[in-house]
């Protein structure tokens, strides 16, 4: 069974440009939740969608955006670029909502460098 | 509002050594608590899930325990081996708005085992 998948696995940008990241779920799972970290906040939630919803949201400003397709693929859209947006991108995959049993599996990774 | 602790933030052993990492969190009203490595720029990997209504779940040389009513974890790791070398994420579903998949993890320990 394949793992969660995200791409690209690298990008460098420069300020001002928006961005688009590609995290695809293990097959069966309908929950994805993004997170961002970097070395001084450490792993902070982005959102969260289950079929196509979104269920959750953290506490990012305006430019982060993200959604759900019906094959359960999510993507996440940075615009307006910062220095500060570099980060390790994560995506987790899991079920459905949250239960006791609920296991979470993370992705690779997208590693965003902002110029 | 949920916060996790882990303490130490860094430990480094010599190889073949047993050793403990532990991890606290405030609210007690938790679906689960679930244990991750991380390799450097790299995703989570899962290593352990405990549910709710468990006390202890082992994989292979690994054993966590749960005290729901003291807010308390351990992951035990006998013996150690240098490849068990990385950064050890503990985490737990947020209680604060209902039901949700946002996990909300501790700062790490930093292990590095020596050869």
């Amino acid at each position: 069974k394949a793992g969660v998948t995200q791409t690209p696995r690298y990008l460098i940008k420069t300020r001002g440009q928006q961005v688009t990241l590609s995290c695809s779920p293990i097959s069966g799972h309908r929950s994805v939740s993004w997170y961002q970290q970097t070395p001084g906040q450490g792993l902070q939630f982005l959102f969260e969608y289950f079929s196509e919803t979104q269920r959750n949201k953290g506490n990012f400003p305006g430019r982060f955006s993200g959604r759900q397709f019906s094959n359960s693929r999510s993507e996440m859209n940075v615009s307006t670029l910062e220095l500060g947006d570099s980060a390790l991108y994560l995506c987790a995959s899991s079920l459905g909502p949250t239960t006791k049993d609920n296991e979470q599996f993370f992705g690779p990774g997208t590693r965003l460098t902002v110029l | 509002k949920q916060e996790v602790t882990q303490i130490p933030a860094a430990l480094s052993v010599p190889e073949g050594e047993n050793l403990v990492l532990n991890c606290s969190f405030t609210d007690s009203a938790i679906y689960n608590l679930q244990w991750f490595r991380q390799d450097p720029g790299k995703g989570l990997t899962s290593l352990l899930l405990i549910q709710s209504s468990q006390r202890e779940q082992t994989s292979g040389r690994l054993n966590a325990s749960l005290d729901k009513s003291s807010g308390r974890s351990t992951l035990y790791i006998a013996a150690s081996q240098p490849g068990d070398s990385a950064t050890y994420l503990c985490a737990v579903p947020s209680s604060y708005g209902g039901a949700t998949n946002k996990l909300i993890f501790g700062t790490g320990t930093l292990l590095a085992v020596q050869p």
